[in-house]
């Protein structure tokens, strides 16, 4: 069974750089039908997806955030990364991955990990 | 403000029946994207719960259901438990803008 697990600073300060690193153990990130995202939950509130990344590398960014958003994959290492330019508190958030399947719904989900955002 | 709007609460009597809605417009659910659900339990991650409008993935109760109609969609709980106290979250596709992806605001469901 695929497991992911988001690892990454906890307090970034503001006007630096979020990096966040996805995990995936138990199985492929190499399937070109499969969409790897990042999604986040300010806290208290709902559910913003971040963007998305395919194995051939082909990404969607959520109109929001594309302007400081990169994504990106280390097949080998299993890994999807999260880089988020000049943040600010408004970027305080969970931030989980998760694996989503040819009908875009988000099968897996990884724990998600806390990042506040504060000087 | 949310592109799929969800009522903010719903409440319901254990065994009893609830239905969360979820509205979206011609660009998401009424152009034909397909709507899940998800349940998020306090302090846990979300979990999905139907995809594909009305398909429930290996091991989520039959209790749960989907279905759509037009520009909105909704979630049924039959037998309502005390462990279905959560936070439930619609999701779509959206391509009025640039084609992403969708949630709704959630809605807080409360066991009586």
């Amino acid at each position: 069974q695929v497991q992911l697990q988001e690892s990454g600073p906890g307090l970034v300060k503001p006007s630096h750089t979020l990096s966040l690193t996805c995990t995936v153990s138990g199985g492929s990130i190499s399937s070109s039908r499969s969409s790897w995202n990042w999604i986040r939950q300010h806290p208290g509130k709902g559910l913003e997806w971040i963007g998305h990344i395919y194995n051939g590398g082909t990404t969607y960014y959520n109109p929001s955030l594309k302007s400081r958003l990169t994504l990106s994959l280390d097949t080998p290492k299993r890994q999807l990364s999260l880089k988020l330019i000049s943040v600010t508190a408004a970027d305080t958030a969970v931030y989980y991955c998760a694996k989503g399947g040819t009908d875009d719904a988000f099968h897996i989900w990884g724990l998600g990990t806390m990042v506040t955002v504060s000087a | 403000q949310s592109v799929l709007t969800q009522p903010p609460s719903v409440s319901g009597a254990p065994g009893q029946k609830v239905t969360i809605s979820c509205t979206g417009s011609g660009s998401n659910i009424g152009a034909g994207f397909d709507v899940h659900w998800y349940q998020q339990l306090p302090g846990t991650a979300p979990k999905l719960i139907i995809y594909g409008n009305n398909n429930r993935p290996s091991g989520v109760p039959d209790r749960f259901s989907g279905s759509v109609s037009g520009t909105s969609a909704s979630l049924a709980i039959t037998g309502l438990q005390a462990t279905d106290e959560a936070d439930y979250y619609c999701q779509s596709y959206d391509s009025s803008l640039s084609d992403f992806v969708v949630f709704g605001g959630g809605t807080k469901l409360t066991v009586l």
